[in-house]
């Protein structure tokens, strides 16, 4: 059962505009979200994190927004670039393996986003 | 500086015969994973070792096995491909241990099993 979930597989928009991803779990333990970027036949990149502990996380052109109660995160970028064309992973994980035993990091299956010229 | 580095990149196997994919890092990361990569499905870890000299399963480790050879590389190996482990698998590696820490991800291995 898919406990990290991007609903919409692609998303297209023009450059200059904001571009929208989310990305909802259903695991009330994960603390701690990430988001990579992946271009095609290439492991994906780290882009952004957030802990539980903060509501926003900005770097940039890039800001993570988490909503607890939703359990609902998603990742602006302003303005959107062409060069940002690429496949965005959503990964959750449930603490520090020492406090939780956690051993694992959710990854959701991903939104295509293609920002038009 | 390669980063984290994969071979081969695409591999063809029949049903039944194994093969030992290989990783290597060149960062000190303490951390090493193994990733398989199904369409329509997000990254799912295999193993992971903590550090060198330990070893963990992680979410689909069935019909696999690693070894963490030292502290570069990280290996992983099927002993009897099945068609169900057509995927491409990727290594990553992070500086210490713990699923909170940015992973640095290789470029991948593409694998068919026939």
């Amino acid at each position: 059962d898919q406990q990290v979930k991007q609903n919409s597989p692609s998303l297209s928009v023009q450059e200059g505009r904001i571009s929208i991803l989310n990305c909802d779990y259903t695991n009330s333990m994960f603390d701690y979200f990430l988001w990579y970027k992946k271009y095609p036949a290439e492991g994906p990149t780290f882009l952004i994190s957030i802990s539980s502990i903060k509501d926003k996380n900005e770097d940039g052109r890039f800001t993570v927004f988490l909503n607890k109660s939703a359990k609902h995160l998603s990742l602006h970028i302003v303005p959107s670039q062409p060069g940002d064309s690429a496949v965005y992973f959503c990964a959750a994980s449930e603490g520090l393996p020492e406090q939780t035993g956690a051993n694992n990091l959710f990854f959701g299956t991903g939104t295509r986003l293609t920002v038009i010229p | 500086n390669a980063g984290v580095t994969q071979t081969p990149k695409f591999q063809v196997l029949k049903t039944g015969q194994s093969m030992t994919l290989q990783c290597a890092q060149d960062m000190n990361h303490n951390s090493m994973y193994w990733y398989r990569q199904d369409p329509g499905m997000g990254l799912r870890l295999i193993y992971y070792s903590a550090s060198e000299g330990t070893t963990d399963k992680g979410e689909v480790p069935n019909g696999y096995n690693v070894s963490r050879l030292n502290k570069r590389e990280f290996s992983l190996r099927l002993e009897s491909a099945a068609p169900s482990q057509t995927s491409v698998y990727f290594c990553a590696s992070s500086l210490a241990g713990g699923f909170q820490e940015t992973q640095y991800f290789g470029p991948g291995t593409r694998l068919l099993v026939l």
